[in-house]
């Protein structure tokens, strides 16, 4: 096991095109969270899941972006009618969640998504 | 509402020099405070906590809940020290979710 991987790396589209990206948590790990990061932030957290439940939404998640955790592995984030404000890295972590705290989160290399 | 600030985008020491990036948190509760790093094309990686008080790579960070911060420091910097440095606070209850800060590009010059 590698750690969190995701996919694509980098993924250039035109605004209104719809988008799909993957996260392949730690095989273990029953967490999986998503944060976006924009140039010069840190990380803001937009949903996070516990197997397959997804618990948590954040505000900053509008109608247009949909996660799913279907079997409780990968997870994947959507984002329909891209617009440009979307332009960020997507980052995906995971963690287990049950052993001794605090859970340590580990991430994935991230998706660069640029909309044009 | 939590909020972690860094109030540095950016800091340069020369090698041997001592560093301190710091970090200041509002949050009501008890929070779980950590240090993460990313190191130039790597990913994201948890440096220290502060519920482990542990020493990683020299650096150490005490929660001072009087204050409200959780400094990062480091005797003597050295050069693969160079990276961005961020803040984090999780909230605990059941998510566990991260908020951070904006960063600190610490540049270690030789």
């Amino acid at each position: 096991d590698t750690g969190v991987s995701q996919d694509p790396r980098h993924k250039i589209t035109k605004r209104g095109q719809n988008v799909t990206f993957r996260c392949d948590p730690i095989s273990e790990h029953n967490r999986l969270y998503w944060y976006r990061q924009t140039l010069g932030q840190g990380p803001e957290f937009l949903t996070y899941f516990q197997n397959e439940a997804q618990l948590e939404k954040s505000r900053l998640l509008s109608d247009r972006f949909s996660a799913e955790r279907p079997k409780g592995s990968f997870s994947t984030l959507e984002i329909q009618r891209t617009e440009q404000g979307d332009s960020a890295m997507y980052l995906c972590a995971s963690s287990l969640v049950g052993h001794a705290l605090p859970y340590e989160q580990y991430f994935g290399p991230g998706t660069r998504l640029t909309v044009t | 509402a939590q909020r972690v600030t860094q109030p540095e985008k950016l800091l340069s020491v020369f090698k041997g020099a001592p560093v301190e990036l710091k970090c200041n948190y509002s949050y009501s509760g008890s929070p779980e405070l950590f240090w993460y790093v990313q190191y130039s094309r790597q990913r994201l990686q948890l440096l220290l906590r502060h519920i482990s008080r542990e020493s990683i790579k020299g650096f150490t960070a005490d929660l001072n809940k009087g204050e409200t911060s959780f400094h990062l420091k480091k005797p003597f910097a050295q050069e693969e020290d160079s990276a961005m440095y961020y803040c984090a606070l999780s909230s605990g209850g059941s998510n566990y979710k991260l908020t951070f800060g904006k960063g600190t590009l610490l540049t270690v010059n030789p």
